[in-house]
């Protein structure tokens, strides 16, 4: 069965860090082009960052130098770290294979 | 990039047919025919509804149907049915140098 299961989510203040984890089951993970897109509370949808199966990586502006994402195909896992996080970074986190599997998401709020 | 721009609600009667537009410029939606729509139902993730313009996952009823002119795309849902009630959302590839960008969602209410 197909599944992504994020985890990492949870309250951070201003400044702080966080490390988001996505674990994949069910398809050959090393072979995907995976992203993080978020959705921030009663708003829509917003690609954060890509990993493509050719290692290349892809940032929105507004996360560049801030957020890092990585991989590790041995784990089946996708990673972002999350650094100086600001108020304007709370949102529902989803982990995606390509657009067409999704996790159930983790809630990332930042809040002092 | 610029978001996608959807209507921001929709709605229709049950048995009806409702058309959800999504327009974006000749360097999105007018260059690429990967356009994707989505369905999000409260509390839930995304599930993918209509990919490359007007293809459908496997599972998805074919009362959904996607299609594209130019630099808009429209998501057409024929027969419309209680649970269709959700947002849906468009999405277009740019550019290898980017991430894709998405529509502002659409609220699809089934009167």
């Amino acid at each position: 069965q197909l599944q992504l299961v994020e985890s990492g989510g949870g309250l951070v203040k201003p400044g702080g860090s966080l490390r988001l984890s996505c674990v994949a089951s069910g398809f050959t993970f090393s072979d995907y082009y995976m992203n993080w897109i978020r959705q921030a509370p009663g708003k829509g949808l917003e690609w954060v960052s890509s990993f493509s199966s050719n290692r290349l990586t892809n940032y929105t502006d507004s996360v560049k130098g801030r957020f890092t994402i990585s991989r590790d195909n041995a784990k089946n896992s996708l990673y972002l770290q999350m650094n100086s996080l600001r108020v304007e970074d709370t949102a529902v986190y989803y982990c995606a294979r390509a657009g067409e599997i999704w996790g159930q998401g983790t809630q990332v709020t930042v809040s002092s | 990039q610029s978001a996608l721009t959807q209507p921001p609600s929709a709605s229709g009667s049950p048995g009806q047919s409702i058309t959800i537009s999504c327009t974006g410029t000749s360097s999105d939606v007018g260059s690429y025919n990967f356009v994707s729509w989505y369905q999000q139902h409260p509390g839930k993730a995304p599930k993918l509804i209509i990919y490359e313009v007007s293809k459908r996952p496997s599972g998805v009823p074919a009362r959904f149907s996607g299609s594209k002119s130019g630099n808009t795309a429209s998501l057409t849902v024929s027969g419309l049915q209680a649970d269709d009630e959700a947002h849906y959302y468009c999405n277009s590839y740019a550019g290898n140098k980017n991430l894709g960008v998405f529509g502002g969602g659409t609220k699809l209410t089934v009167l």
